[in-house]
């Protein structure tokens, strides 16, 4: 157990449709990262935050948004859902308290079980 | 270009052996890392081993060591006495930037799936 949190573990719904995903990152974590696997393009990063802010954004489409919340829980929205999107979302979160990193200079990110996203 | 290459798409090895699982990575910047992560059937995704460009010495975790062959470009896991539980897939990725950099996302690899015979 990473000690990252995701729900809901699967999600079926329609195309047009509008989801969120949740992740709580694991205790003293600040950064948290969302993923996409999909069979055809792999693990694509699509966005981080950091403490409430975002820090980094990767291929995430203009369809989607993610916001940080003040108790570091993340959501990830999203919307106008097409049948590309069925895939494997997964949330990550790394940083320990006050940005104090492993002393081996490791940042190692721990990654939650996922949310698969099926649209039909 | 492919920032994060894994060549082997599927590999078996027999219980007890070692096993090498390739990947070679392409960036300009001179300080980046690189992790291993496994990722069973289940689906979660499990860290476990990381180098850092400017480490002097190969990473090594228990059964896990990395290979890492910097004018090369190589951050090749190496499994030794591989055990059943092994067979998952196994994904090499990179963090270009320092450590302490704000931007900390991590490029993949497509994968190796590993199978053990018992």
């Amino acid at each position: 157990d990473s000690g990252v949190t995701q729900t809901p573990k699967h999600l079926i719904t329609a195309t047009g449709q509008r989801v969120t995903l949740r992740c709580s990152p694991r205790s003293g974590d600040l950064s948290v990262y969302w993923y996409q696997q999909s069979l055809d393009q792999g693990l694509q990063f699509l966005i981080q935050y950091y403490n409430g802010e975002e820090r980094a954004k990767g291929n995430i489409l203009e369809r989607f948004s993610a916001q940080q919340f003040p108790d570091l829980h993340s959501e990830l929205n999203l919307s106008s859902l097409e049948l590309g999107d069925s895939a494997l979302y997964f949330c990550a979160s790394s940083g320990g308290s006050a940005g104090v990193f492993k002393a081996s200079g490791t940042d190692e990110q721990f990654f939650g079980p996922g949310t698969r996203l099926t649209v039909l | 270009a492919q920032k994060i290459t894994q060549t082997q798409p599927g590999m078996f090895v027999q219980e007890k052996e070692a096993v090498t699982l390739d990947c070679t990575y392409d960036t300009s910047d001179p300080s980046y890392g690189l992790f291993w992560y496994k990722q069973p059937s289940s689906g979660e995704m499990i860290f476990l081993i990381y180098q850092g460009s400017y480490d002097q010495q190969n990473a090594t975790e228990g059964r896990y060591s990395l290979n890492f062959q910097k004018a090369r470009k190589s951050a090749n896991l190496v499994i030794s006495a591989s055990q059943l539980g092994d067979s998952a897939m196994y994904f090499c990725a990179m963090r270009e930037g320092p450590n302490a950099g704000n931007n900390r996302k991590l490029i993949w690899g497509l994968g190796t799936s590993l199978a053990v015979n018992p």
